[in-house]
């Protein structure tokens, strides 16, 4: 089965860039989503697509994808942004998530 | 707005089966596909299964196969997750998702979520 790797945390000072990545063999082959989710609240979807962002989401939320890793960048990071972030994607008809992202603000 | 409602939480005994329901609004629920993703406390995200509301045709996780059963009702706009035999593996957090029929398959939105515990 397919299997999405992500670091366990990432600390970034506020407003300064975040990169978080999702490692997957040939990753850059499938298409990449990325959640966010605050502590008691559901996911939510902030990339779709490898690079695209539903309406509603910061232009500060990037996205790209290229060989064995995609990467999630959020520019100047704020405090709200500290969260879980999951990367996914769907192979063999089912959908597949990385272990999750911790991302500290400070 | 598109909303997904979830029921509320449920205590259940090793053994038993609980049912969760997920009731969609603000779009045309047979042109959709809905997921159910579950996390255990503290633990990542973990894909269970997919149903086409207007075709009733389903597909599971190996993991679960057997043992879950995903249903719709199109008169109410509402999918079911059933899963038996519950165990205390089982206690978690379950949420349904939207998504596109589509090869890129991703999740918009997410219900609420709806807390299942397993104890005896």
């Amino acid at each position: 089965s397919y299997e999405l790797t992500q670091p366990l945390s990432v600390s970034v000072a506020l407003g300064q860039t975040a990169r978080i990545t999702c490692g997957g063999n040939n990753i850059g082959t499938k298409s990449v989503h990325w959640y966010e989710q605050k502590p008691g609240q559901a996911p939510v979807l902030v990339i779709y697509r490898d690079s695209n962002r539903p309406s509603g989401i910061p232009e500060r939320f990037s996205g790209s994808n290229s060989g064995n890793t995609a990467t999630l960048t959020i520019s100047r990071a704020q405090a709200g942004d500290e969260a879980d972030y999951y990367c996914q994607v769907w192979d063999s008809s089912s959908a597949v998530f990385g272990p999750g992202t911790k991302v500290t603000v400070l | 707005q598109v909303q997904l409602v979830q029921s509320g939480a449920e205590v259940k005994k090793p053994g038993a089966s609980v049912k969760v329901s997920c009731k969609a609004s603000g779009y045309t629920f047979t042109s959709y596909y809905i997921h159910w993703v579950r996390q255990a406390p503290g633990q990542g995200l973990e894909w269970m299964g997919i149903i086409n509301p207007g075709g009733g045709d389903t597909t599971y996780a190996q993991k679960f196969q057997g043992r879950v059963t995903v249903t719709s009702d199109t008169s109410t706009s509402t999918v079911y997750l059933q899963l038996n035999s519950l165990r205390s593996e089982d206690t978690a957090v379950y949420y349904c998702a939207r998504a596109e029929p589509s090869v890129t398959v991703y999740f918009d939105p997410w219900g609420q979520g709806t807390l299942v515990t397993v104890s005896s």
